[in-house]
């Protein structure tokens, strides 16, 4: 079965200071990809960053990078010179085929506080 | 212009209601889904369907019965309403043919049934 795992239901961070947000996951899939959203008090569930199963370099989207191990299975995220608005629940997720259709599965999120 | 758009964004009933929730994308996707997200934030997908065709349901109760007029409407009707399925729905989009295409998701609706 395809899980993924984030260990660590909140964390906080002092603004303009870095944080790693931790993921893990479970597949016998051999092409996937791994995804890290953001949902602000809003609701509204915001993309931030995607990679790829295949491609060795960790992806970087401004302040946000990846850490992707893959052969332990992780894939942290780092947030840089965190900013107010980066408070937010964060989740981690795993997409594979499955059926003839592409299957998001997410893990349990984690409540990021950025402390001014 | 909204790329995922829900109706309603509230939703409060009774017990033994039966209510539904509308869901429409103006992207041009072929995939659209469901997703549930309980009171502890984790969110859990319910139903995928694929040009109007269901391909994924997660073993949903049958009083959840999703409708696909056309690739871009994914509609959510719920029978029989019970206190558990207090929640947040969530439904989303994404082009299929790509594990890398994005998943735009809807606003949510949060239904409060008391």
């Amino acid at each position: 079965a395809q899980t993924v795992t984030q260990s660590q239901p909140e964390m906080s961070v002092q603004e303009a200071e870095t944080v790693t947000l931790s993921c893990t996951y479970d597949t016998s899939e051999s092409d996937y990809y791994l995804f890290w959203y953001k949902q602000p008090p809003s609701r509204q569930m915001i993309l931030v960053i995607r990679q790829e199963a295949y491609k060795q370099q960790n992806a970087t989207e401004n302040r946000f990078s990846v850490n992707f191990q893959k052969a332990a299975k992780s894939f942290s995220l780092k947030i840089s010179d965190s900013q107010l608005g980066d408070a937010a629940m964060y989740f981690c997720a795993y997409r594979f085929s499955q059926g003839g259709s592409e299957k998001l599965v997410f893990g349990k999120g984690m409540k990021l506080t950025v402390n001014p | 212009d909204t790329a995922v758009s829900q109706t309603p964004k509230y939703l409060v009933t009774q017990m033994g209601n039966d209510k539904s929730i509308k869901c429409e994308q103006n992207l041009g996707h072929d995939t659209m889904y469901w997703y549930k997200q309980d009171s502890k934030k984790f969110l859990k997908i319910m139903f995928s369907y694929n040009n109007k065709e269901l391909i994924i349901n997660e073993t949903v109760p049958n009083r959840f019965s999703p409708k696909s007029p056309d690739k871009a409407h994914l509609n959510l009707h719920i029978n029989s309403l019970e206190l558990g399925d207090s929640a947040v729905y969530f439904c989303a989009s994404s082009q299929a043919g790509g594990l890398d295409t994005e998943a735009f998701f809807g606003q949510g609706t949060r239904l409060t049934v008391v």
